[in-house]
């Protein structure tokens, strides 16, 4: 099974600040990954697939890169409405097996 | 607009069964292979089974084969999870979610909980 690792747990950062946010996989999945956005008491919300597309209506403030198995989503410009949990996801393996990060929660410093 | 409205959830007791149901509109839902994606109160995402557009193939993570059915009812724009033996650690929000190009997922309704517990 891939194993997807997402660092940190939490980062806490400011409005207005570029912010990183990190995934791993334990062996090669190509380009094959999502981002997804999740606010308290909603449901995720696509942001990126296939490593580095953004998906409908989402801001040209979000983008994702890759390299080997690290993938990043970066934010240029941390809104207000950006404060949520980050999931990456792998889709290599899919169907029947796909695998979700753990999360990394950004929070208002 | 993709509409995705699921029902059926509630509390039950170990080894209990429950149906969820899933109201899709504002697409053609016969061209999309659908998911149950399930969260766990304040845990991550976990992926739960999946059906083809036409309901031919499906398949189910590890933790719930032998035990969840995923089916479809594509005359009435509707998905559905059979829920049978359930366990505590069954207890989760249930997302059915539209797959995008076969791989990720586009469009997640709100979901349904489920608890189990006696």
């Amino acid at each position: 099974e891939i194993v997807m690792t997402q660092s940190p747990a939490t980062l806490s950062v400011s409005p207005g600040e570029r912010v990183t946010l990190s995934c791993r996989a334990s062996q090669s999945i190509s380009s094959n990954l999502a981002w997804y956005q999740q606010k308290p008491g909603q449901a995720p919300r696509l942001l990126i697939y296939d490593a580095s597309s953004r998906a409908i209506g989402i801001p040209a403030r979000f983008s994702g890169s890759w390299s080997g198995t690290e993938f990043t989503l970066t934010i240029s410009s941390l809104q207000s409405e950006d404060f949520a949990v980050y999931y990456c996801q792998q889709y290599n393996t899919w169907p029947p097996a796909c695998t979700f990060g753990q999360g990394t929660k950004l929070e208002i410093k | 607009q993709v509409q995705l409205v699921e029902s059926g959830g509630g509390l039950v007791n170990p080894g209990g069964s429950l149906r969820l149901s899933c109201a899709a509109s504002g697409f053609t839902f016969n061209d999309y292979y659908m998911t149950w994606i399930r969260q766990a109160p304040g845990k991550g995402l976990e992926y739960v089974a999946y059906i083809s557009g036409g309901g031919d193939y499906t398949f189910y993570a590890d933790s719930v084969k032998g035990r969840f059915t995923i089916s479809r009812d594509n005359a009435e724009n509707s998905l559905y999870l059979q829920m049978n033996s359930l366990r505590a650690e069954d207890t989760a929000l249930y997302y059915c979610v539209r797959v995008k190009d076969l791989y990720y997922f586009d469009n997640w309704g709100q979901g349904t909980l489920v608890t189990v517990s006696s």
